[in-house]
Formats: C-alpha cells, structure tokens, sequence
C-alpha cells in the first residue's frame, strides 16, 4: 500500500536553529499538507501546497515557516529560526485530489516528526 | 468557524468489550466528518468519513460512527475490541466544498487495551 513518509522520526535543535522536516509524498499525488500536533493540543492545520504554491495557509504560519517541493518527491518544511513553542509533532499528508475532505478522496498522513526545540 | 471536541482524553477497555468513542463537532452548514487512527510509530489513518446519506457509515477494522445532526456527535464504535485497536483515535471535521482545503482536528482519545 502506498505510503508518505517522513524523515527524521525525532529532531532535537537549539532554539534558533534552522530545521527542516522532510516528508516524500506518495508518487501520484498532486497535492500537500502540513499538520502539527502541539502536545496535548489539537492537531493544527499549516499549510497546503499545490504546483509549487501555496494553496492556502493558517495564521500559525508565519514568515519563519516556508515550504518547498526541491525536486520530483520531496516536500519540505522549513523553520527559519526555531522557538521553544514551536515543538510539536509535524504530519505531512498528500491527496490526489484538491480536497483533504471529499467523498472520492483520501488524504493519506504520514507518520510525524516530533520536533523538540530546547 | 469549525472545532471538533473529544471529551475523553484516555480510554481503558478490556478485549472482546465494546467501544465507544465520543466526538462533538460545531459546524455551520452540514459537514464532512472522519475519523483517523494513529498506531505507535505510524502515520494517521482513515477508519471512515461522513459526507451525506445513510447516518450509520461503516469504515475498516471493524468500526462504525453514526452521525447525529440533533446531538452534532460523530461517536466512533466497535462492537468487540481487538489488543492490536490500542492506538490514538482523532476525530476531525471538514468544510463542505467552499474552497476550505483542510481539516479541523481534536485532540485525540488514547484508547488502551486491556487483556
């Protein structure tokens, strides 16, 4: 069964430190997303992604979060300069069609990466 | 605006038993609503989705959610427990197609599984 995922499992950074979160969607999918989970907190909506845009974004996204597609299969988030509130578990998840929640589609997640900012 | 409550922060259930999981949603219009399950290690996965039709909605693994407009609940249910269901459980909650491409989450149920 196809599957996104996402590397590393766990990161450790300096706050202020640059990271990025690396994520290979599966092959066919056209389009991305960014979740975070903020321990014991609900899982937020970042960002969609779509022909090498943003589709749309929430206000957690600010200038100091950017994402990229470098090459035909990876999806990146990148934090700038990384603050203490900025730990939290990162999914990426990708779906075919231009809808995370429609009856003929799927959005499938990967399997996270905790980010611990110290 | 869209928000997903689960009351239930941990669940302990003992095998073979029922489970019910709770799931309150606030949502303007009708909604798209599913639930996903987080095993240890993986990445969150579709049980099943509610667009429009029957209430009672069947997803994988054995689990079944009805959807009730008057109560605005999504409940997650299996009849029997299985040790390997031990996993997070979110509910979440998705705009009709007004141009709203992603998904509002609550904060999961940790569900246990007892022998």
């Amino acid at each position: 069964e196809p599957e996104v995922t996402q590397t590393p499992s766990h990161q450790v950074t300096q706050m202020g430190q640059e990271v990025i979160l690396r994520c290979v969607p599966i092959s066919n999918h056209l389009y991305f997303y960014w979740y975070r989970q903020i321990l014991g907190q609900k899982v937020e909506f970042l960002v969609s992604f779509y022909n090498n845009e943003i589709s749309e974004k929430s206000e957690i996204f600010d200038d100091q979060f950017s994402v990229e597609r470098p090459d035909g299969s990876n999806f990146t988030l990148k934090i700038r300069s990384t603050k203490l509130e900025d730990s939290a578990m990162y999914f990426c998840a990708s779906s075919q069609l231009d809808r995370m929640s429609a009856e003929d589609t799927e959005a499938f997640f990967g399997q996270g990466t905790r980010l611990t900012v110290v | 605006a869209q928000s997903v409550t689960q009351p239930d922060i941990h669940i302990t259930v003992s095998e073979g038993a029922s489970l019910e999981l709770r799931c309150n949603y606030s949502y303007g219009a009708t909604p798209y609503l599913f639930w996903y399950v987080q095993s240890p290690g993986q990445g969150l996965q579709l049980l099943l989705k509610y667009f429009s039709g029957d209430t009672l909605v069947q997803g994988i693994k054995g689990f079944e959610a009805e959807f009730k407009r008057s109560q605005s609940s999504f409940n997650l249910r299996k009849p029997s427990v299985h040790w390997s269901d031990a996993a997070e459980y979110f509910c979440a909650v998705g705009a009709q197609a007004t141009g709203a491409n992603n998904l509002f989450f609550g904060t999961g149920t940790r569900l246990t599984v007892i022998p």
